[in-house]
């Protein structure tokens, strides 16, 4: 079956511009991440939705950076007036089950990701 | 917050050679996952640990939960294992709904 898509796979943008990442998850999974990824680094959380809700957003570094799922399934990771700190791996993860499930008993898939270059 | 850290962060070894790749964390998790992310940036999850060992083929993974630490193994190794090997954990403690990550370890092995 199709795992977790994620497009582009690759982004060029100059700063100021405005991004819009997309995640297709796994059909019928609940959770939803989002994890950012600088160079050499591991993933950094952003953001988690359980269906359409967005539960926590404590990760998004800031508020250019926005997340939705209207329908609880594709999700769109937004970015605007995009700045060079935002070059990074944005990494879509779903899973089966809601909060602690998602993590504790069940595996997280992951996208491919999409690499962002913002000059 | 967790605070996550790998070692070593880079591995050179030949092929055939038993690997082992060490990930420690500072406070109590429910679960501990080891992943391996190819270029490209695609993750793959290997295992996802709460207690014990777990083997998948030539991979082995085991924590020790009061020592705070956890073990990936892998035995004859194979130029096609070369990759980042990334340690990750979930806070029991609530927080973040994420995952925590280490920086990875990244694997290179020779023919």
């Amino acid at each position: 079956g199709a795992g977790v898509s994620q497009s582009p796979r690759y982004k060029v943008a100059k700063r100021g511009q405005d991004v819009a990442l997309r995640c297709d998850p796994i059909s019928g999974h609940v959770s939803l991440f989002w994890y950012q990824q600088a160079l050499g680094q591991g993933p950094e959380f952003l953001t988690y939705f359980q269906n359409e809700a967005q539960l926590d957003k404590s990760g998004l570094p800031s508020d250019r950076f926005f997340a939705e799922r209207p329908e609880g399934s594709v999700s769109t990771l937004k970015i605007q007036r995009t700045q060079q700190e935002d070059s990074a791996v944005y990494l879509c993860a779903s899973s089966l089950q809601g909060r602690l499930q998602a993590w504790t008993k069940y595996e997280q898939y992951f996208g491919p990701g999409t690499r962002l270059t913002v000059t | 917050k967790n605070e996550v850290e790998q070692s070593p962060q880079n591995l050179t070894a030949q092929e055939g050679e038993f690997i082992t790749i060490n990930c420690s964390y500072s406070v109590g998790i429910s679960a501990l996952h080891w992943l391996q992310q190819h270029p490209g940036g695609g993750i793959v999850s290997l295992f996802m640990l709460s207690s014990g060992k777990k083997k998948h083929g030539r991979l082995i993974a085991t924590i020790n939960i009061q020592e705070k630490h956890s073990s990936l193994h892998i035995t004859a190794s194979h130029p096609r294992d070369s990759a980042v090997y990334i340690c990750a954990v979930v806070d029991s403690g609530g927080g973040a709904d994420g995952l925590t990550f280490g920086k990875g370890t990244h694997l290179i092995i020779q023919p």
